[in-house]
């Protein structure tokens, strides 16, 4: 079945850095993924959505210049944190779609867990 | 997207059927119902998703109610592998259409 792989599964930082956070669909292509976070003992919040050759999709809240979504290719999309916080440490999941089929089910990568010092 | 209703929390005893509801009544004629779960500190896996027929699968079974107003997730041998979170998500039938999580139902299953 469809595989999304997520790298690295997990980062720590120190406050001030930026981190690049990839999500690959191995074995289809994906016009569109979606990027979401949670926080412990929460429901996923999805954050944006990322747009093979166009700009990212944010939902409301999320800062666009603090979480930056590069969806250069089919199969790539980066989610980076600038000047992460330790308010931004999470785990970071990315999802996506076989195209042309509706109503197929999002696949998911495994998830980056974020800490940040 | 229309809003899910879930419990919070169920137990189930292993190798027992679980059965987990879902409310869905405001689900639209276009909408699907799909069931995830996350286990600890992974990404969500999917399970199965339906219309409005009854659907089977390797890992469960769905039953959705004629009106559509609710559905029944049925793990019909729990182990103890699938103690996790299970999201009842509704969403319409577009490639482009994210999907909206609410905060699921802690299914543990218990020896």
């Amino acid at each position: 079945g469809a595989v999304v792989s997520q790298h690295p599964s997990r980062v720590i930082c120190k406050s001030g850095t930026s981190v690049k956070i990839e999500c690959r669909s191995l074995d289809f292509q994906a016009t569109t993924m979606f990027w979401y976070r949670q926080f412990p003992k929460k429901s996923l919040m999805l954050m944006a959505t990322s747009n093979e050759g166009s700009k990212a999709t944010y939902e409301q809240g999320v800062e666009k210049d603090k979480f930056l979504i590069n969806h250069a290719s089919l199969t790539l999309s980066t989610l980076t944190v600038t000047s992460a916080h330790p308010e931004d440490s999470s785990f970071y999941i990315c999802s996506a779609r076989v195209p042309l089929q509706g109503n197929s089910p999002l696949h998911f990568g495994n998830g980056t867990r974020l800490t940040v010092t | 997207d229309a809003k899910t209703t879930q419990p919070p929390s169920m137990d189930c005893a292993e190798g027992r059927a679980a059965n987990l509801p879902c409310n869905h009544s405001t689900i639209s004629g276009n909408e699907y119902v799909y069931w995830y779960r996350q286990i600890h500190s992974q990404g969500p896996q999917y399970i199965i998703h339906g219309l409005k027929n009854n659907e089977t699968n390797e890992m469960a079974s769905l039953i959705i109610t004629e009106d559509r107003k609710s559905s029944t997730l049925i793990l019909p041998h729990a182990t103890l592998r699938d103690t996790a979170v299970y999201y009842c998500i509704v969403r319409p039938d577009s490639y482009g259409n994210k999907l909206v999580f609410g905060a699921g139902t802690i299914l543990r299953v218990k020896s």
